[in-house]
């Protein structure tokens, strides 16, 4: 069976510093790997996501993320933070075959703080 | 292109009550999905459809009823609201291909008192 881990529940930032949100991922498959944003009273939207090729990821905003397939990991990463992005950050896998579901971390919210 | 669309965005029930939560999506997706999201526990699937005509459960069904007469259309149908249901409800959908991304809805936010 496929699971996310998040390894961090809440993670606070001083504006401009960098900062990563881990997450690792079980799977027997090939997995999809996907990070979405929640801000604050709205619904998630997608960073970016790794299908194939290329362990570096770029998204929106500045985010990049690499996968890691011996460590099954994919953490996020930003070198500098804004105020704007204090948000909820979901690590999200979809495998192969049949099975079309989404399997969702519980999320790590960032808090950037002045 | 409105993408998918909830309705309402606030809800206050009863306990005992019933409503319907609305989403549609224009973009011709197969796969259409329901979450709830409350704090410290993520999204929680409800249920799902991969087609009109075809629905199935997700992890916490209870309580929960969906249709899927149309592509564009995925109603969620509360039938007997309980406090244990005030939440955050999310509709998605995505083409069904594993690789692509879901679309979220905006949320509806939900009170049973």
């Amino acid at each position: 069976a496929q699971s996310v881990t998040q390894l961090d529940s809440q993670v606070p930032v001083f504006e401009e510093a960098p900062v990563e949100l881990r997450c690792n991922y079980s799977s027997s498959v090939s997995v999809y790997l996907f990070w979405y944003v929640q801000y604050p009273n709205q619904g998630l939207q997608l960073l970016l996501k790794y299908l194939s090729g290329s362990t570096l990821v770029k998204g929106i905003n500045g985010f990049e993320a690499e996968f890691n397939k011996s460590q099954t990991s994919f953490h996020l990463r930003k070198p500098s933070v804004h105020i704007s992005d204090t948000a909820e950050y979901f690590c999200a896998v979809g495998g192969s075959g049949n099975n079309r579901k989404l399997i969702w971390g519980l999320g790590t919210s960032l808090a950037v703080n002045p | 292109n409105a993408g998918v669309t909830q309705t309402p965005k606030f809800q206050v029930l009863k306990t005992g009550q019933s409503m319907t939560l609305q989403c549609a999506q224009d973009m011709n997706h197969e796969y259409m999905s329901w979450y709830r999201q409350d704090p410290g526990m993520g999204l929680r699937l409800i249920h799902y459809s991969v087609g009109a005509g075809i629905t199935d459960q997700g992890e916490v069904p209870n309580g929960y009823n969906v249709s899927r007469s149309t592509t564009e259309d995925f109603p969620l149908r509360l039938l007997s609201a309980a406090p244990s249901q005030t939440s955050v409800y999310f509709c998605a959908s995505s083409s069904g291909r594993l690789n692509t991304e879901a679309f979220f809805g905006q949320g509806t936010r939900l009170t049973v008192v």
